[in-house]
């Protein structure tokens, strides 16, 4: 099956600065990664997403990468602000024409922004 | 209606107790999830129901008992818990995949405790 490892596991990073979470995963046959944002006792909030036919995606301050051939792929967030601070789970899973396999999760990354 | 709703948001229930979690959203969407998550731990995929056709995670005691009575309902049958099966649980939905929409969308969850 899947294995999506992410790292790092706790990320402080300056109110305004840059934050990247990389993440890579095992199987070739995923072709859909997702990244959630999750804030304390509430549901995993998508945030942004990106296919296997795509290099890069961006939505504002948020962009995410994705090397097929390396199998990994990254969050970024620029000019961080205090409400980014929650923990960011990426995910992947492998989808095809009339079904949808669930989503297999990184481990997550507590993004705290210092004021 | 473009949310996911899970009822009741906390259980507690006995080890020999039978209860049942529900799960309903209205956005047409034909692939509903059940997830674990426990404390500080990503969602762990339990259940896919897609196009009505159930698939399992192996890993999955079978205290546990999927339904889908249709394509807007997913629920999620309990019986003879262990207090290890206390967690958040999650439910999420999927629109056609053949349109090649992927993302998964939450519910807020059900809060259990077993006793």
């Amino acid at each position: 099956g899947e294995n999506v490892e992410q790292h790092p596991s706790t990320l402080s990073v300056q109110e305004g600065d840059s934050a990247v979470i990389k993440c890579t995963y095992s199987d070739s046959a995923s072709n859909y990664f997702p990244w959630y944002k999750q804030e304390l006792g509430k549901r995993p909030q998508l945030i942004i997403d990106i296919r296997s036919n795509v290099g890069e995606k961006k939505d504002q301050r948020i962009a995410v990468t994705l090397n097929k051939t390396a199998k990994h792929f990254s969050l970024h967030i620029t000019e961080t602000q205090p409400e980014d601070s929650a923990v960011y789970f990426c995910a992947a899973s492998r989808n095809s024409g009339g079904g949808a396999d669930g989503l297999t999760f990184g481990k997550g990354t507590h993004l705290i922004i210092q004021p | 209606d473009t949310e996911v709703t899970q009822t009741p948001k906390h259980l507690v229930m006995g080890m020999t107790n039978k209860k049942s979690l529900k799960c309903e959203q209205h956005m047409g969407h034909r692939a509903m999830y059940w997830y674990k998550q426990k404390a500080k731990k990503p969602p762990e995929l339990m259940f896919v129901y897609s196009y009505e056709k159930l698939s399992i995670n192996e890993s999955v005691p079978s205290r546990f008992s999927p339904e889908c009575p249709n394509s807007s309902l997913l629920n999620l049958h309990l019986h003879a818990l262990q207090p290890e099966d206390s967690a958040l649980y999650l439910c999420a939905s999927s629109p056609k995949t053949t349109s090649g929409s992927y993302e998964q969308y939450f519910g807020p969850g059900t809060r259990l405790t077993v006793t």
